[in-house]
């Protein structure tokens, strides 16, 4: 069975623009949620999808937004990158509630 | 507000020892993973604890959960330098969704020969 998939795998962005990232679950996997992680504020949830409608919204501006597609691919983009954005961008899908979430190998986003 | 403490975040061991690693989190939950990262490298899942008492093992490492402690337990057995890794433990909200875990700050575990 097919992983997590992320594309891309690194992206070297210019203060101002904006970025689009990409993932699909696995297959069968309805709920698909993202995260940042930086050395310094670690693994911090940036929102979450179920059957395409947003269940959850971590703790960032609104520059942060997504969208989950009809199979279950989810998009998530960020406008007006800031330095601060440089991060790891990972995707996560589950199955239920009580199952492990599994992440992709993420997205590498520097803001330059 | 639920928060997630681990310590230590740095643990350097020698090969053939016992260390355990801690997670503390602050609010009801129903549901604490472990998570192993290799640098450079996604999060893989280790453990899935669910209900108070609950232990699970795989190879050398064995975690447990305490509900009303609001502790969860990592522990190495022999450690080989292949365990050398980040290690997180993440929580859930209690009847919260599925995909919003609080993660700790991961423990950076060296095992050196």
């Amino acid at each position: 069975k097919a992983g997590v998939t992320q594309t891309p795998r690194y992206l070297i962005k210019t203060r101002g623009q904006q970025v689009t990232l990409s993932c699909s679950p696995i297959s069968g996997h309805r709920s698909v949620s993202w995260y940042q992680q930086t050395p310094g504020q670690g693994l911090q949830f940036l929102f979450e999808y179920f059957s395409e409608t947003q269940r959850n919204k971590g703790n960032f501006p609104g520059r942060f937004s997504g969208r989950q597609f009809s199979n279950s691919r989810s998009e998530m983009n960020v406008s007006t990158l800031e330095l601060g954005d440089s991060a790891l961008y990972l995707c996560a899908s589950s199955l239920d509630h009580n199952s492990p979430l599994h992440f992709g190998n993420g997205t590498r986003l520097t803001v330059t | 507000e639920l928060k997630v403490e681990q310590n230590p975040l740095f643990l350097s061991m020698q090969e053939g020892k016992n260390y355990t690693i801690y997670c503390n989190y602050s609010t009801t939950s129903d549901r604490l993973y472990w998570y192993r990262q290799d640098p450079g490298k996604s999060l893989e899942s280790l453990f899935v604890l669910l209900s108070n008492g609950a232990v699970k093992q795989e190879g050398r490492l064995m975690a447990s959960l305490d509900t009303k402690a609001r502790l969860s337990t990592l522990h190495i057995t022999a450690a080989v330098h292949d365990l050398s890794a980040t290690y997180f433990c993440a929580v859930g909200y209690y009847g919260g969704s599925q995909g919003n875990l609080i993660f700790g700050k991961g423990t950076k575990l060296s095992v050196k020969p």
